[in-house]
């Protein structure tokens, strides 16, 4: 079974220019997180999704960022105008709710350069 | 937002020898206490996990020891091996959200 899908793996691009990152959750997990990991820091939850529905989104900045999940399944996650602090990896995780515990699977991330 | 805290930030360890990572949390509501490993390159993987109803998990050469009323929890890695190289995080929560410690990067040398 396929693992938790992202792409790009890498982007470079110039400060105030836009980024999107896509995310294809494992199969049947109707939870989807975005998470920011800064170097040499732990991941930080940007927005969590229950199905099509954004639960948590307390900590994405919304002024330039912004997510969807259409159809409850694949996922992007947009910066526009992108930052030089947006220099990151952008994790996608994907968990089925209900089976007790919160077993998040991560995706290999996505690194975001801004220049 | 309530915070992990986790030490060392660093470890060397000789093959064979006991690898010992700390994390405190602050939240008594926590009730899911996992550990993920991470490899350069790779996203987070779950390693083992723990609920505060027991105060120790032992999944093979790895174990959790719990200290609620301390509000601590500890990842015990046993006859450490230059494979078990790698970054790992604590995290705290429950089924709605974690929060992840900053990371303790172990380095196991033959």
């Amino acid at each position: 079974e396929a693992g938790v899908v992202q792409s790009p793996r890498y982007k470079i691009i110039e400060k105030k220019q836009p980024v999107a990152f896509w995310c294809n959750p494992i199969s049947g997990h109707n939870t989807l997180y975005w998470y920011r990991q800064n170097l040499g820091q732990g991941p930080e939850l940007l927005i969590r999704y229950e199905n099509e529905e954004a639960v948590d989104d307390s900590q994405l900045p919304k002024d330039r960022f912004s997510a969807e999940r259409l159809k409850g399944v694949d996922s992007t996650l947009k910066i526009q105008p992108a930052e030089l602090g947006d220099s990151a990896v952008y994790l996608c995780a994907s968990s089925q709710q209900g089976s007790g515990a919160n077993v998040l699977t991560f995706g290999a991330g996505s690194r975001l350069t801004v220049l | 937002q309530q915070q992990v805290k986790q030490s060392p930030q660093s470890l060397i360890v000789q093959k064979g020898g006991i690898s010992i990572i700390n994390c405190a949390y602050e939240n008594t509501a926590f009730d899911y206490f996992p550990w993920y490993q991470q490899f350069p390159g790779k996203g987070p993987a779950l390693l083992i996990a723990i609920r505060p109803d027991v105060s120790e998990k032992k999944e093979g050469r790895f174990t959790i020891s719990f200290n609620k009323s301390a509000k601590q929890f500890s990842l015990h890695i046993m006859d450490s091996q230059p494979g078990d190289s790698a970054t790992y995080f604590c995290a705290a929560g429950n089924t709605d959200k974690l929060i992840f410690g900053t990371g303790t990067r172990l380095q196991v040398f033959p």
